[in-house]
């Protein structure tokens, strides 16, 4: 199957500091990529869709302008998590598309995020 | 509103009988259905994808069954392993392109 990565990860910060996750398709572009947040025990939910070229779309309830969202390139997209609170403590995964007729969607290994 | 209902939430099983997991959905503009196997620590991993053009599809040991009508998907573990013990959700969206809603997982454990 299609491979994503992401990095880093693991990252451990301070309150009040920005943390950037990447997203990179190794061996198939990306249009879209989507990128969900998934807390210990719990399933996968879905934060925002990052599109190429555009502005991302968000989820209801996920505030914009804390989980900034860009898409560089068709192999790229980067979440920076603004002004890191304990609560956004959690493990962040991301997904691309493969295209083709089945369009399967691939995940990243995750990366884990602890606020201090 | 969940939109994806998984059961049972945690599942125990004998090495060498069949695993199975239940999901029912209510968007029906949802069309495309896969199953994923998470280890801890791990991104999900892709296991078997369906469209609902078909009523069932198998991969190996890994078999999905849907029932369009009733708006039910399964997933059935064949010959379940030890190492088949993970998480496992399903996940649906509309056209395949979009993100996915995913159940809430079930815990399967395979005794040796």
């Amino acid at each position: 199957g299609a491979v994503v990565s992401q990095h880093p990860s693991r990252v451990i910060c301070k309150s009040g500091t920005s943390v950037k996750i990447e997203c990179r398709s190794l061996d198939f572009q990306a249009t879209t990529m989507f990128w969900y947040r998934q807390f210990p025990k719990q399933s996968l939910m879905l934060m925002a869709t990052s599109n190429e070229g555009s502005k991302a779309t968000y989820e209801q309830g996920v505030e914009k302008d804390k989980f900034l969202i860009n898409h560089a390139s068709l192999t790229l997209s980067t979440l920076t998590v603004t002004s890191a609170h304990p609560e956004d403590s959690s493990f962040y995964i991301c997904s691309a598309p493969s295209g083709g007729s089945n369009n399967e969607q691939f995940f990243g290994p995750g990366t884990r995020l602890t606020v201090l | 509103q969940q939109q994806v209902k998984q059961s049972p939430q945690s599942l125990i099983v004998q090495k060498g009988g069949i695993s199975i997991i239940n999901c029912a959905y209510e968007n029906t503009a949802f069309d495309y259905f896969p199953w994923y196997q998470q280890f801890p620590g791990k991104g999900p991993a892709l296991l078997i994808a369906i469209r609902p053009d078909v009523s069932e599809k198998k991969e190996g040991r890994f078999t999905i069954s849907f029932n369009k009508s009733a708006k039910q998907f399964s997933l059935h573990i064949m010959d379940s392993q030890p190492g088949d013990s993970a998480t496992y959700f399903c996940a649906a969206s509309n056209r395949g392109a979009d993100g996915l809603t995913f159940g809430k997982g079930t815990h399967l454990i395979i005794q040796p």
